[in-house]
């Protein structure tokens, strides 16, 4: 099947610094993906819709300014967790869609993010 | 968006089936159930989908029920690594996929 990778699998940083998530759809051309976060024992949550060429489209109570995105590729979208504290610290899962039907969206293996 | 409920967590014996339900009682008609799974520390997996007719895959068999209200997914022998959280997803394609609680399942030696 299709294939989208993250990365890094993990990260530790900094509170304060800044961390940037990749997410690629390997085989196919990504005309929407989206980012998700999910904290220890919880379902996943949909941050945030990230469509080429235009701006991504966050969730009620998603900071844009802190949770930045970038599609600028049909293959590329990142996540770029701005001034990190540890209260962001959480797993956080891109998926890539090549179409309408949602079994042609394919999830990332996730990266966990730890901010000490 | 519909809303679903499904139990926090059971538990099957290797080798038997399990039977997984939702209910989504206010699911609209254009919507499908969209199954997916996720293991520890993984991105979820697509199982099965369906509108109204019971599907079956190398996966999974989804039973809907007449009125829609609710659906049932049967791993027909299960194993050791179907241990995973399950999810019942109604889902308007086009839209945004939106996870629920989901099931917790144990399958055990």
């Amino acid at each position: 099947g299709a294939v989208v990778s993250q990365h890094p699998s993990w990260v530790i940083c900094k509170s304060g610094t800044s961390v940037k998530i990749e997410c690629r759809s390997l085989d196919f051309q990504a005309t929407t993906m989206f980012w998700y976060r999910q904290f220890p024992k919880q379902s996943l949550m949909l941050m945030a819709t990230s469509n080429e060429g235009s701006k991504a489209t966050y969730e009620q109570g998603v900071e844009k300014d802190k949770f930045l995105i970038n599609h600028a590729s049909l293959t590329l979208s990142t996540l770029t967790v701005t001034s990190a504290h540890p209260e962001d610290s959480s797993f956080y899962i891109c998926s890539a869609s090549r179409g309408a039907r949602v079994n042609e969206a394919f999830f990332g293996q996730g990266t966990r993010l730890t901010v000490v | 968006d519909a809303k679903t409920t499904q139990p926090p967590s059971m538990d099957c014996a290797e080798g038997r089936a399990a039977n997984l339900p939702c209910n989504h009682s206010t699911i609209s008609g254009n919507e499908y159930v969209y199954w997916y799974r996720q293991i520890h520390s993984q991105g979820p997996q697509y199982i099965i989908h369906g509108l109204k007719n019971n599907e079956t895959n190398e996966m999974a068999s989804l039973i809907i029920t007449e009125d829609r209200k609710s659906s049932t997914l049967i791993l027909p022998h299960a194993t050791l690594r179907d241990t995973a959280v399950y999810y019942c997803i109604p889902y308007n394609q086009g839209g945004k996929l939106i996870f629920g609680q989901g099931t917790e399942l144990s399958v055990k030696p």
